[in-house]
């Protein structure tokens, strides 16, 4: 079963608007880790927020904020007020316990959204 | 500067010869990974060392090794690379936590023919 799923492979938008990208988690541990990453046509990652299990105000940075919903698993990024730079590939990652060893951590990544600010 | 730093950038090799991507981090972080990308999959984990000497499979270990003799470095073996493995390749590191984020190398692009 997937770990984290993205549903939207793209997603278009235009500039100086807010658009919302989907993330979906499955995981049994209480404690986790969960993260946005930007790619753009560079090739670099780019981190750019995080949310815990245990936190209960959705996490912002900027113009980026997180839609946490513990009880249904999901984690979406909004982005509000799209600039052209935000054209880029997203992806939504999970960091948690492998296995029987809780000192052990895996991470696991979506299959990402490629995002498209048009002007 | 704080970084990952991998080598080579780019690579295209042959079927069977023995490669080896090195990956070093200035952060003294204690949690390094390997990641490959290909279209369609995302990120997928290969290995990951939560310290020196300590080292597990990730999603797909199956063709690769590791070693993590120390802190700073965690180089990724391919003993015998196969078409199979042709990817781009990333190493990062962090600190251990689970609200700890990956910070990312440049990326190797392999080419196995």
């Amino acid at each position: 079963a997937q770990k984290i799923t993205q549903t939207q492979p793209g997603m278009f938008v235009q500039e100086k608007e807010a658009v919302t990208l989907d993330c979906t988690y499955d995981t049994s541990d209480q404690s986790y880790g969960l993260f946005w990453y930007k790619q753009p046509s560079s090739g670099e990652m780019i981190f750019l927020i995080y949310q815990g299990s245990y936190d209960e105000q959705n996490a912002t940075e900027g113009r980026y904020s997180l839609n946490f919903q513990k009880a249904r698993k999901s984690a979406n990024l909004v982005i509000s007020a799209s600039q052209l730079g935000d054209s880029a590939m997203y992806f939504c990652a999970m960091r948690e316990s492998s296995g029987e060893n809780t000192g052990f951590q895996k991470l696991v990544f979506g299959t990402g959204t490629r995002l498209l600010v048009s002007p | 500067e704080a970084q990952v730093t991998q080598n080579p950038r780019y690579l295209i090799t042959v079927t069977g010869k023995k490669l080896t991507v090195t990956c070093s981090q200035n952060m003294n972080h204690e949690y390094m990974s390997w990641y490959r990308q290909d279209p369609g999959l995302g990120l997928r984990q290969i290995y990951y060392s939560m310290n020196v000497e300590v080292t597990d499979k990730g999603d797909v270990p199956e063709g690769y090794k590791v070693s993590r003799k120390e802190k700073r470095n965690f180089p990724l073996i391919l003993e015998s690379p196969s078409p199979n493995q042709t990817s781009l390749y990333f190493c990062a590191s962090s600190k251990r936590g689970f609200n700890q984020p990956q910070h990312f190398g440049d990326g190797t692009r392999l080419s196995i023919l």
